[in-house]
């Protein structure tokens, strides 16, 4: 039984560049969600997707976007990179008709803005 | 608002001993609790989770966690600890499907 899936591992763009993360869901679950986590800090939560929408969004400006696609998968783009973007991107699955809506993480991708 | 708190930043405890990890939460309805736990460079693994019922949940890895409603509080205890448990915890609250809120978490180091 796959887990969740991200890629890439690591990542290094420069100040104004875009970044596209992807994601591929646990088997079974439907329900992508997003979270950022700084250096030292706990995860902030992004956005959630399900029924290739978005459902939810917390405090986080509009370069960042995201997309899922039929099969479930995935993807966070960052337009005009800053510094402070540099973080460990993670991705969660659940499913949304679930009876504990558990979110299963992935291992992450750690972005690098230089 | 939901905030979850975790007033320990470092714990340091020695192998065999027992351990304690705080979380206090702040939510308007039931929440859901959970525990999480992170080794360097690497994603979260659930712990435990608590939506309803007993208050004192068990968990993977020998963890358990007593939910108190009066005190918001959802600690986490572990009665001897491995080496293999030195890593990043991370409490966080949540209800149905809306977005985790996570503290910023407890480090664990243990000592020989």
């Amino acid at each position: 039984d796959a887990g969740v899936t991200q890629s890439p591992t690591h990542l290094i763009k420069t100040r104004g560049q875009q970044v596209t993360l992807r994601c591929s869901p646990k088997s079974g679950h439907d329900t992508v969600s997003w979270y950022q986590q700084a250096l030292g800090q706990g995860p902030q939560f992004i956005f959630q997707y399900y029924e290739e929408e978005e459902r939810q969004r917390g405090n986080f400006p509009d370069r960042f976007s995201g997309h899922q696609f039929p099969n479930y998968s995935s993807e966070l783009n960052v337009n005009a990179l800053l510094l402070g973007d540099s973080a460990l991107y993670l991705c969660a699955s659940s499913l949304w008709g679930g009876v504990s809506y558990e979110q299963y993480f992935g291992p992450g991708t750690r972005l690098t803005v230089t | 608002a939901q905030s979850v708190t975790q007033p320990d930043i470092h714990i340091t405890v020695s192998e065999g001993a027992s351990l304690e990890l705080r979380c206090n939460y702040s939510y308007g309805a039931t929440p859901y609790l959970f525990w999480y736990v992170q080794s360097p460079g690497q994603g979260l693994q659930l712990l435990l989770k608590y939506f309803s019922g007993d208050t004192l949940v068990q968990g993977i890895k020998g963890f358990e966690a007593e939910f108190k409603r009066s005190q918001s509080s959802f600690n986490l205890r572990k009665p001897s600890v491995h080496w293999s448990d030195a890593a990043e915890y991370f409490c966080a609250v949540g209800a149905g499907r809306r977005a985790l809120t996570f503290g910023s978490g407890t480090r664990l180091q243990v000592q020989p």
